[in-house]
């Protein structure tokens, strides 16, 4: 399998821009996560889908981030308008959902810098 | 919800030396373990993991014990090599979140040469 895959790799913005990250979870998967990465606080949740429904967005930061799952083998999480304080790594990751404990597989992550 | 802290956040080991991580959870409820590593420029990869009906669990250089009634669990590597050197996370889920993860805010080794 190619494991999860996320595009782009790495996006350089300007703020005020809107920024689109992409994400395909590994086929057969039916839970699907959106994580934010940065020094100061670390991994953070932001929204996580079941078979295609969002099941909890609480730790979207703001209402210009959202996130989108229009299929089982595509999800979008778009910022806009973008800000410097949005600069962080995005990572998407999968699971089966086989149960309510199973592994999370990550994508590579797209390095999103807004100027 | 849970919470999850992991220590220490630094650690630097000599080749050959082991190397040791703990996490501590708070929700008694948490039934799943797993351990990720992550190097620079990559997403975190699954290493290891434990579910609660295990005390530890081995996988060559590397294994996990966990202590349910203290409610903390461990990252045990020996023989350290240079490549061993990443950030690593543990993680606690349970049955009620629906498979969401809490992470720990991660430990960063450094293997000496």
């Amino acid at each position: 399998d190619a494991g999860v895959i996320q595009s782009p790799r790495h996006e350089v913005t300007e703020m005020g821009q809107e920024v689109t990250l992409r994400c395909k979870p590994i086929s057969g998967h039916d839970y699907l996560f959106w994580y934010r990465q940065t020094m100061m606080r670390g991994l953070e949740l932001l929204i996580y889908f079941n078979n295609n429904v969002p099941i909890d967005d609480s730790g979207m930061p703001e209402d210009r981030f959202s996130a989108k799952m229009p299929n089982a083998s595509f999800s979008t999480l778009k910022i806009q308008p973008s800000e410097p304080r949005d600069s962080a790594v995005y990572f998407c990751a999968s699971s089966t959902g086989q149960g309510s404990t199973d592994t999370q597989y990550f994508g590579p992550g797209t390095r999103l810098t807004v100027l | 919800g849970e919470n999850v802290e992991q220590h220490p956040s630094t650690l630097s080991v000599q080749e050959g030396d082991s190397a040791v991580i703990k996490c501590t959870y708070s929700d008694s409820a948490s039934n799943y373990f797993p351990w990720y590593k992550q190097e620079l420029g990559k997403g975190p990869q699954l290493i290891i993991d434990i579910r609660s009906n295990v005390g530890e669990k081995k996988d060559q250089r590397i294994a996990v014990t966990l202590n349910k009634t203290a409610k903390h669990f461990s990252l045990h590597i020996t023989e350290t090599q240079p490549e061993d050197s990443a950030v690593y996370f543990c993680a606690a889920s349970y049955t009620n979140t629906g498979n969401q993860f809490y992470f720990g805010t991660g430990t960063s080794l450094t293997v000496i040469p």
